[in-house]
């Protein structure tokens, strides 16, 4: 069975520039979270769906931070315009109806953003 | 709201001895606990969780992790370590209570020592 895939796996940037990163959960997943570490520091929730609805995005930093989920499969997540604050790694991560309870999230390797 | 806290940043274990990697937690509600390991250049994997039931629970690699409720503590432990252990854990927490979402811990970076 694949796993949750993202790309890219390492991306550089210069500040003020967009940047879309992409997440392919397991087939058959609902739920598709976004977390962000930044350098040191713990693992942050940015946001849930649930299928293609927005479940929370109560960890969304800022307007410049735009999360889809198309189709209730792949999402992306795009940075316009980046800041140097931005940089960390963004990881994905999967479950299946039954949320965390009683099974796990399987998450992606992560995207390395640097903003430059 | 919940939090998670692993005091050590750092921890060295020559190879061979047990090793303890530590974790706290708050939460409103009845907890569930999570281990993540990241290996160099590669994602999150799970490594073991506690629900409910047994209070020591089993998970992937040897690791094993002792819930203990009176002191808020979830801590990973291992018998033996060997230097493929080497790796940044996270300590994770998920309330029955709260959003639908995993809130870690900063991480701790084993090394184990040949």
């Amino acid at each position: 069975e694949a796993g949750v895939t993202q790309f890219p796996s390492h991306s550089v940037i210069e500040k003020g520039q967009t940047v879309t990163l992409r997440c392919d959960p397991i087939s058959g997943h609902d739920n598709l979270y976004w977390y962000r570490r930044v350098m040191g520091k713990e693992i942050k929730f940015l946001l849930h769906f649930v299928k293609e609805s927005k479940q929370d995005e109560s960890g969304m930093p800022n307007n410049r931070f735009l999360a889809e989920r198309t189709g209730g499969t792949y999402s992306t997540l795009k940075v316009q315009p980046a800041e140097l604050e931005d940089s960390g790694v963004y990881f994905c991560a999967s479950g299946g109806t039954g949320g965390y309870i009683g099974t796990e999230a399987f998450f992606g390797q992560g995207t390395r953003l640097t903003v430059v | 709201a919940q939090s998670v806290a692993q005091p050590e940043d750092q921890v060295n274990v020559a190879e061979g001895n047990p090793l303890t990697v530590k974790c706290t937690y708050s939460v409103s509600g009845n907890p569930y606990l999570f281990w993540y390991v990241q290996y160099p250049n590669r994602g999150l994997q799970f490594l073991l969780k506690y629900i409910t039931g047994d209070n020591l629970v089993k998970g992937s690699y040897g690791f094993e992790a002792e819930f203990n409720k009176s002191q808020t503590s979830f801590h990973l432990k291992k018998p033996s370590a060997l230097v493929s252990d080497s790796a940044l854990y996270f300590c994770a927490v998920f309330s029955s209570g709260s959003a639908r979402q995993l809130t870690f811990g900063s991480g701790t970076q084993l090394t184990v020592l040949p």
